[in-house]
């Protein structure tokens, strides 16, 4: 069945970088556009970006721009997010879910997530 | 961007109870309206889409419905396995929203 592992949890001092991973399985990869979520403690859901899969064609949100880069490995069926020049409020629990039906579609599956803490 | 703006924030309720929430979108964005809920510990779940279709697997006493921009999610007779932060999300345009969440506790 169709599933989105991520890895695991990681701490990480202020300034220092993260990448985040989602592995897939289940179906074509490149078919469906991989979507990156962000939970801070105590807050909602908020939509980082999301990744062509076919094309590598990122789209970051605006208030996410600058640090946060997406990348792929077809060859793995893995996407990643990595956090750059971290800072203490990137705390929170970070999400891959795929487009439900390939492009511009509601977000089904989710990964389980993926804890980051920065503390210095 | 378009903003959704959801209400309560939380709710209390009985097991049995009928539990409305309800997400405004800030400007037209048709059907394209998806309802989450969010356990503690787990990953979001998707609940309903295009406003009113149910994702395929949820219990049928989960409903959604639309009039104009106002979105509605139902629970019918509330259940202690219910127990959860509920979202709504857009998907007719980029950035995606989400709306702030509800919390339901069961009384």
């Amino acid at each position: 069945q169709v599933q989105l592992v991520q890895s695991g949890s990681e701490l990480k001092k202020p300034g220092a970088s993260v990448k985040v991973s989602c592995k897939t399985y289940g179906y074509i990869f490149t078919s469906y556009a991989m979507n990156w979520v962000r939970q801070a403690p105590g807050q909602g859901l908020e939509w980082i970006g999301w990744i062509n899969t076919y094309s590598g064609n990122p789209t970051v949100a605006q208030a996410f721009t600058g640090r946060f880069v997406f990348s792929l490995d077809s060859s793995v069926s893995t996407a990643y997010l990595q956090i750059n020049s971290l800072k203490v409020e990137d705390t929170a629990i970070y999400y891959c879910a795929r487009d439900s039906i390939s492009w511009d579609n509601w977000l089904d599956p989710w990964g389980q997530g993926t804890l980051v803490t920065v503390s210095s | 961007d378009i903003q959704m703006t959801q209400s309560p924030s939380s709710l209390s309720a009985f097991v049995g109870d009928r539990v409305t929430i309800t997400c405004r979108a800030s400007q037209a964005i048709s059907n394209y309206l998806a309802w989450y809920q969010h356990k503690p510990g787990k990953a979001p779940k998707s609940l309903i889409y295009a406003a009113s279709s149910l994702q395929s697997g949820v219990p049928s006493r989960f409903s959604g419905s639309k009039s104009g921009t106002d979105f509605t999610l139902t629970i019918n007779s509330l259940q202690p396995e219910d127990l959860a932060t509920y979202y709504c999300q857009q998907y007719h345009s980029y950035p995606r929203t989400f709306g702030q969440g509800t919390k339901v506790e069961i009384k």
